[in-house]
């Protein structure tokens, strides 16, 4: 496709159930972001994924967060145990090489009840 | 202290006006800054970018970096009704975005 595709859009979940998120990046683009916007919190950066690089997982919260990207393309981002707290968008964003390339899909809005 | 500080708004002005939003830094290895224009429900899109103090000039928007005093401004000329989104500003010094909370802003018809 043209764009990011990040799917579901939308997710309600229980607490304490598992819940994973996709992200289909643009074709060819590098490298991939997942990024979670809460309310008036602005983003705040979770992992990142650069080729075959191991990612840098410095923003994930908690070892509940985990995210994998297989064969440098299609991304999950997995949250174990979720908490109430982790209800938030989840926004994934790919780009080539510069740093300002980001382009960002329209996010998952994840609420957990 | 966050990194990236921005005021929230909200802010409304009439369509016409020029509006002016800011953003100032605490990280001095910054050394890209962005826009992103986020309407609801969307992801950011990234209106304008730059790599040095000075303006840049797009259409009816303006960016502006002050690297001397941390300080970024987005203007822009002729606000629409279309305009009306939160908008974002963004710093890296490397691979990562750091964005500041955003500002809500209502062009009023």
């Amino acid at each position: 496709g043209a764009g990011v595709s990040q799917s579901p859009s939308n997710k309600v979940t229980e607490k304490g159930k598992d819940v994973e998120l996709r992200c289909d990046p643009i074709s060819g683009h590098t490298a991939l972001y997942w990024y979670r916007q809460s309310l008036g919190q602005g983003l705040e950066f979770l992992i990142y994924f650069q080729g075959n690089s191991a990612p840098d997982k410095s923003g994930l919260p908690s070892d509940r967060f985990s995210a994998e990207r297989t064969g440098g393309s299609v991304s999950t981002l997995t949250i174990q145990r979720t908490q109430q707290e982790d209800s938030a968008v989840y926004l994934c964003a790919s780009r080539p090489g510069q740093v300002y390339g980001y382009t960002f899909g329209s996010g998952t809005r994840l609420t957990v009840v | 202290q966050k990194e990236v500080e921005q005021d929230p708004g909200p802010l409304s002005v009439p369509e016409g006006a020029i509006v002016s939003l800011n953003c100032t830094y605490s990280n001095s290895a910054f050394q890209y800054f962005m826009w992103y224009r986020q309407y609801s429900r969307k992801g950011p899109e990234l209106l304008m970018y730059t790599y040095s103090s000075g303006n840049k000039e797009d259409g009816r928007f303006t960016a502006q970096v002050d690297k001397s005093s941390k300080y970024i401004s987005l203007f822009i000329r002729d606000s629409q009704p279309s305009d009306s989104a939160t908008y974002l500003c963004a710093m890296s010094a490397s691979e990562k975005l750091t964005f500041g909370t955003g500002t809500r802003l209502t062009i009023i018809p």
